[in-house]
């Protein structure tokens, strides 16, 4: 069974304070790695895809990683704007189904 | 593109009522599925559709929860009786499939209807 898991649960940063979430997943056979962003009272807004180890996304002050076992989501001079729920999800080979992570709550504080 | 659209946005319901929610995916999208995301945790999908049939339906409640997809494109989720456990937030995503990227496409949320059983 595909699982993921999250940690933090919860990070509090200050502004311009860089930081990393993790996401450690476990799949058989690992068709797509996914970062979204969840604002209250929102739905997921997707962020990423990462496919194999190695490979590196980035998009403004995000940076996504991947290795054979996790993911990392790098945080660099975030702003309050950053603050959200960061979910990560997973897509294996043998289902059609995304497996969501409890996600990371990120406070960013001025 | 308009995106993935959810009505109503908020509902509140007692106990062993029944309620249904409605989804509009975006224009051209053939998967769509319906998630259960419980205050403090990650979207749990409920059931999957690929135009008008059902793909994965394994984790749905079925004795209470019902969904259909009857034209492929608009989608309702219906909850009859309601337990408190229900009270959650239902989320429909729509997902391009097909072409080259299609097999790996991400999903596209709505925002969900917030559904509060007293």
């Amino acid at each position: 069974e595909d699982q993921v898991t999250q940690s933090p649960e919860a990070l509090r940063l200050q502004e311009g304070e860089s930081s990393s979430l993790n996401c450690s997943y476990t799949v058989s056979g690992l068709r797509g790695l996914f970062w979204y962003r969840q604002d209250p009272g929102k739905g997921p807004e997707f962020l990423f895809t990462l496919y194999s180890a190695g490979e590196e996304k980035e998009k403004e002050r995000l940076k996504a990683t991947l290795t054979k076992k996790e993911s990392f989501l790098h945080i660099t001079a975030p702003k309050p704007e950053d603050s959200a729920t960061y979910l990560c999800a997973v897509r294996g080979n043998y289902g059609q189904n995304f497996v969501f992570g409890p996600g990371t709550r990120l406070s960013v504080l001025p | 593109e308009a995106g993935v659209a959810q009505s109503p946005r908020y509902k509140i319901i007692e106990k062993r009522q029944s309620v249904a929610f409605w989804c509009n995916p975006i224009s051209g999208h053939a998967t769509l599925y319906w998630y259960q995301q419980i205050l403090g945790q990650g979207p749990k999908l409920l059931i999957q559709f690929q135009n008008n049939g059902v793909v994965d339906d394994s984790q749905l409640p079925k004795d209470r929860f019902s969904a259909e997809r009857l034209k492929g494109v608009d989608s309702t989720l219906k909850i009859q009786p309601a337990k408190l456990e229900d009270s959650a937030v239902y989320l429909c995503a729509s997902r391009k499939t097909g072409g080259m990227m299609g097999s790996n496409s991400p999903l596209h949320f709505g925002n969900g209807t917030r559904l509060t059983v007293t």
